[in-house]
Protein backbone atom coordinates (compact mmCIF):
# COMPACT_ATOMS: atom_id res chain seq x y z
CA UNK A 1 0.00 0.00 0.00
CA UNK A 2 1.31 3.67 -1.39
CA UNK A 3 1.53 5.42 2.45
CA UNK A 4 3.68 7.59 4.32
CA UNK A 5 4.61 6.79 7.13
CA UNK A 6 4.92 8.92 10.42
CA UNK A 7 6.20 8.06 13.89
CA UNK A 8 5.26 8.88 16.46
CA UNK A 9 2.10 9.49 16.84
CA UNK A 10 1.67 10.76 19.98
CA UNK A 11 4.36 12.51 21.84
CA UNK A 12 4.79 14.42 25.35
CA UNK A 13 7.96 15.42 26.03
CA UNK A 14 9.64 18.66 28.23
CA UNK A 15 11.14 21.26 26.99
CA UNK A 16 14.79 21.12 26.05
CA UNK A 17 15.11 17.35 25.41
CA UNK A 18 15.83 16.60 21.64
CA UNK A 19 13.26 14.94 19.74
CA UNK A 20 12.88 13.01 16.29
CA UNK A 21 9.83 12.54 14.29
CA UNK A 22 10.57 10.45 11.14
CA UNK A 23 8.74 10.40 8.02
CA UNK A 24 8.99 7.25 5.37
CA UNK A 25 7.18 6.84 2.16
CA UNK A 26 6.95 4.24 -0.10
CA UNK A 27 5.94 5.80 -3.28
CA UNK A 28 9.45 6.56 -4.94
CA UNK A 29 8.68 10.20 -4.18
CA UNK A 30 11.19 12.81 -4.87
CA UNK A 31 9.78 15.81 -3.08
CA UNK A 32 8.77 15.48 0.82
CA UNK A 33 7.86 18.03 3.79
CA UNK A 34 6.74 18.95 6.85
CA UNK A 35 3.90 20.97 7.98
CA UNK A 36 2.75 21.85 11.26
CA UNK A 37 -1.35 22.55 11.89
CA UNK A 38 -2.01 25.04 14.54
CA UNK A 39 -6.24 25.96 15.40
CA UNK A 40 -7.11 28.68 13.03
CA UNK A 41 -3.44 28.71 11.33
CA UNK A 42 -4.07 25.98 8.85
CA UNK A 43 -1.03 24.08 7.49
CA UNK A 44 2.07 25.54 8.12
CA UNK A 45 5.21 24.70 5.59
CA UNK A 46 8.33 23.82 8.54
CA UNK A 47 10.76 22.42 5.77
CA UNK A 48 10.48 20.64 2.18
CA UNK A 49 13.36 18.71 -0.12
CA UNK A 50 13.04 18.35 -3.73
CA UNK A 51 15.43 15.49 -3.78
CA UNK A 52 18.12 13.66 -2.08
CA UNK A 53 20.55 16.11 0.20
CA UNK A 54 18.45 19.05 -0.92
CA UNK A 55 16.17 20.67 1.36
CA UNK A 56 15.03 24.01 1.74
CA UNK A 57 13.09 26.36 4.56
CA UNK A 58 9.68 26.51 4.35
CA UNK A 59 7.14 29.31 6.57
CA UNK A 60 8.13 28.34 9.49
CA UNK A 61 11.64 26.85 10.01
CA UNK A 62 12.27 28.23 13.54
CA UNK A 63 13.32 25.65 15.96
CA UNK A 64 13.45 22.63 13.57
CA UNK A 65 16.47 20.60 11.61
CA UNK A 66 15.71 18.35 8.87
CA UNK A 67 17.64 16.26 6.56
CA UNK A 68 17.35 14.28 3.32
CA UNK A 69 19.74 11.25 2.83
CA UNK A 70 17.98 8.85 1.45
CA UNK A 71 14.66 9.47 -1.00
CA UNK A 72 12.44 7.83 1.27
CA UNK A 73 13.16 9.37 4.48
CA UNK A 74 12.88 12.92 5.51
CA UNK A 75 12.85 13.02 9.53
CA UNK A 76 12.54 16.26 11.45
CA UNK A 77 14.40 17.19 14.59
CA UNK A 78 13.31 19.22 17.65
CA UNK A 79 17.01 19.98 19.08
CA UNK A 80 15.47 21.83 21.97
CA UNK A 81 12.01 21.96 21.64
CA UNK A 82 9.60 24.91 23.54
CA UNK A 83 6.42 24.59 23.93
CA UNK A 84 5.32 26.97 21.57
CA UNK A 85 6.52 23.46 19.30
CA UNK A 86 2.83 21.69 20.63
CA UNK A 87 1.34 20.99 17.54
CA UNK A 88 0.34 18.38 15.02
CA UNK A 89 2.81 17.74 12.49
CA UNK A 90 2.03 16.24 8.73
CA UNK A 91 5.05 14.77 6.29
CA UNK A 92 3.72 14.96 3.01
CA UNK A 93 5.33 13.50 -0.17
CA UNK A 94 4.67 13.78 -3.73
CA UNK A 95 6.37 13.43 -7.61
CA UNK A 96 8.63 16.02 -8.12
CA UNK A 97 7.03 16.73 -11.62
CA UNK A 98 5.37 20.41 -11.15
CA UNK A 99 3.20 20.27 -14.34
CA UNK A 100 -0.89 20.42 -13.18
CA UNK A 101 -2.09 17.24 -12.07
CA UNK A 102 1.40 16.03 -10.45
CA UNK A 103 1.02 18.23 -7.51
CA UNK A 104 -0.36 16.14 -5.72
CA UNK A 105 0.28 15.77 -1.84
CA UNK A 106 -0.43 12.07 0.26
CA UNK A 107 0.17 12.99 3.48
CA UNK A 108 1.38 10.90 6.79
CA UNK A 109 -1.74 9.93 9.29
CA UNK A 110 -0.01 12.93 11.87
CA UNK A 111 2.30 13.25 15.10
CA UNK A 112 0.59 14.94 18.12
CA UNK A 113 3.37 16.89 20.25
CA UNK A 114 3.21 18.64 23.32
CA UNK A 115 5.68 19.66 25.20
CA UNK A 116 5.64 20.84 28.48
CA UNK B 1 -5.05 40.60 3.67
CA UNK B 2 -4.10 36.18 3.80
CA UNK B 3 -2.90 34.68 0.90
CA UNK B 4 -5.43 32.61 0.95
CA UNK B 5 -8.69 33.06 2.71
CA UNK B 6 -11.64 31.00 3.83
CA UNK B 7 -14.47 31.37 6.43
CA UNK B 8 -13.61 29.14 9.48
CA UNK B 9 -16.97 28.59 9.61
CA UNK B 10 -18.48 26.30 11.11
CA UNK B 11 -20.89 26.09 8.00
CA UNK B 12 -23.75 24.19 8.86
CA UNK B 13 -25.75 22.06 6.04
CA UNK B 14 -29.15 19.91 6.49
CA UNK B 15 -28.92 16.88 5.18
CA UNK B 16 -29.07 16.15 1.06
CA UNK B 17 -28.77 19.89 0.80
CA UNK B 18 -25.90 21.85 -1.55
CA UNK B 19 -23.03 22.78 0.72
CA UNK B 20 -20.99 25.73 -0.81
CA UNK B 21 -17.38 26.53 0.35
CA UNK B 22 -15.27 29.54 -1.05
CA UNK B 23 -11.95 30.34 -1.02
CA UNK B 24 -10.55 33.44 -2.63
CA UNK B 25 -6.48 33.71 -3.09
CA UNK B 26 -4.58 36.92 -3.81
CA UNK B 27 -1.80 35.59 -6.28
CA UNK B 28 -2.88 36.41 -9.68
CA UNK B 29 -0.94 34.17 -11.20
CA UNK B 30 -1.65 31.06 -9.76
CA UNK B 31 -2.52 28.21 -11.60
CA UNK B 32 -3.68 25.24 -9.90
CA UNK B 33 -5.59 24.63 -6.80
CA UNK B 34 -6.77 22.18 -4.53
CA UNK B 35 -9.24 21.23 -2.55
CA UNK B 36 -8.51 18.60 0.95
CA UNK B 37 -10.81 17.50 2.89
CA UNK B 38 -9.84 16.81 6.53
CA UNK B 39 -11.16 14.76 9.60
CA UNK B 40 -11.28 15.79 12.96
CA UNK B 41 -7.63 14.75 13.86
CA UNK B 42 -6.48 13.51 10.56
CA UNK B 43 -4.64 13.94 7.59
CA UNK B 44 -6.23 15.86 4.84
CA UNK B 45 -7.30 14.06 2.20
CA UNK B 46 -7.83 15.19 -1.54
CA UNK B 47 -10.82 15.69 -2.91
CA UNK B 48 -10.48 17.99 -5.78
CA UNK B 49 -7.75 19.45 -8.23
CA UNK B 50 -8.79 22.51 -10.80
CA UNK B 51 -6.55 24.45 -13.14
CA UNK B 52 -8.71 25.74 -15.62
CA UNK B 53 -11.68 28.44 -15.32
CA UNK B 54 -15.19 26.98 -15.21
CA UNK B 55 -16.71 24.17 -13.60
CA UNK B 56 -15.32 20.89 -12.87
CA UNK B 57 -17.59 17.76 -12.07
CA UNK B 58 -16.57 14.35 -9.67
CA UNK B 59 -19.47 12.86 -8.42
CA UNK B 60 -21.46 15.01 -5.46
CA UNK B 61 -18.64 17.47 -5.98
CA UNK B 62 -18.05 20.75 -8.13
CA UNK B 63 -15.24 22.67 -7.98
CA UNK B 64 -15.12 25.68 -9.99
CA UNK B 65 -12.77 28.57 -10.43
CA UNK B 66 -12.81 31.80 -11.26
CA UNK B 67 -9.28 33.12 -12.03
CA UNK B 68 -10.63 36.91 -12.99
CA UNK B 69 -12.03 36.98 -9.23
CA UNK B 70 -9.67 34.91 -7.87
CA UNK B 71 -11.78 32.58 -5.95
CA UNK B 72 -12.17 29.16 -5.73
CA UNK B 73 -15.12 26.92 -4.68
CA UNK B 74 -16.79 23.34 -3.74
CA UNK B 75 -19.99 22.45 -4.29
CA UNK B 76 -21.27 19.73 -2.54
CA UNK B 77 -24.56 17.78 -3.78
CA UNK B 78 -26.94 15.74 -1.43
CA UNK B 79 -24.95 16.22 1.59
CA UNK B 80 -24.28 13.94 3.74
CA UNK B 81 -23.42 13.69 7.26
CA UNK B 82 -20.09 11.82 6.48
CA UNK B 83 -19.31 15.16 4.46
CA UNK B 84 -18.57 16.77 8.02
CA UNK B 85 -15.61 17.74 8.03
CA UNK B 86 -12.78 20.41 7.28
CA UNK B 87 -12.23 21.62 4.31
CA UNK B 88 -9.12 23.40 3.04
CA UNK B 89 -8.21 24.96 -0.19
CA UNK B 90 -4.62 25.18 -0.74
CA UNK B 91 -2.94 27.36 -4.20
CA UNK B 92 0.21 27.07 -5.81
CA UNK B 93 2.37 30.08 -5.24
CA UNK B 94 3.11 31.37 -9.02
CA UNK B 95 6.98 32.57 -8.82
CA UNK B 96 8.22 29.38 -6.62
CA UNK B 97 9.08 27.01 -9.46
CA UNK B 98 9.17 24.12 -7.01
CA UNK B 99 5.62 24.24 -6.91
CA UNK B 100 4.90 25.00 -3.18
CA UNK B 101 1.21 25.59 -2.00
CA UNK B 102 -0.42 28.20 0.13
CA UNK B 103 -2.91 26.53 2.30
CA UNK B 104 -5.99 28.42 3.75
CA UNK B 105 -6.91 27.65 7.27
CA UNK B 106 -10.47 26.13 6.03
CA UNK B 107 -13.85 25.73 6.66
CA UNK B 108 -15.46 23.31 9.15
CA UNK B 109 -18.57 22.15 7.68
CA UNK B 110 -21.00 20.22 9.52
CA UNK B 111 -24.12 18.34 7.95
CA UNK B 112 -27.35 18.23 10.34
CA UNK B 113 -29.08 15.21 9.65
Amino acid sequence: EAQVTQNPRYLITVTGKKLTVTCSQNMNHEYMSWYRQDPGLGLRQIYYSMNVEVTDKGDVPEGYKVSRKEKRNFPLILESPSPNQTSLYFCASRDSDSTPGANVLTFGAGSRLTVL
Amino acid sequence: QKEVEQNSGPLSVPEGAIASLNCTYSDRGSQSFFWYRQYSGKSPELIMSIYSNGDKEDGRFTAQLNKASQYVSLLIRDSQPSDSATYLCAVNKERDSNYQLIWGAGTKLIIKP
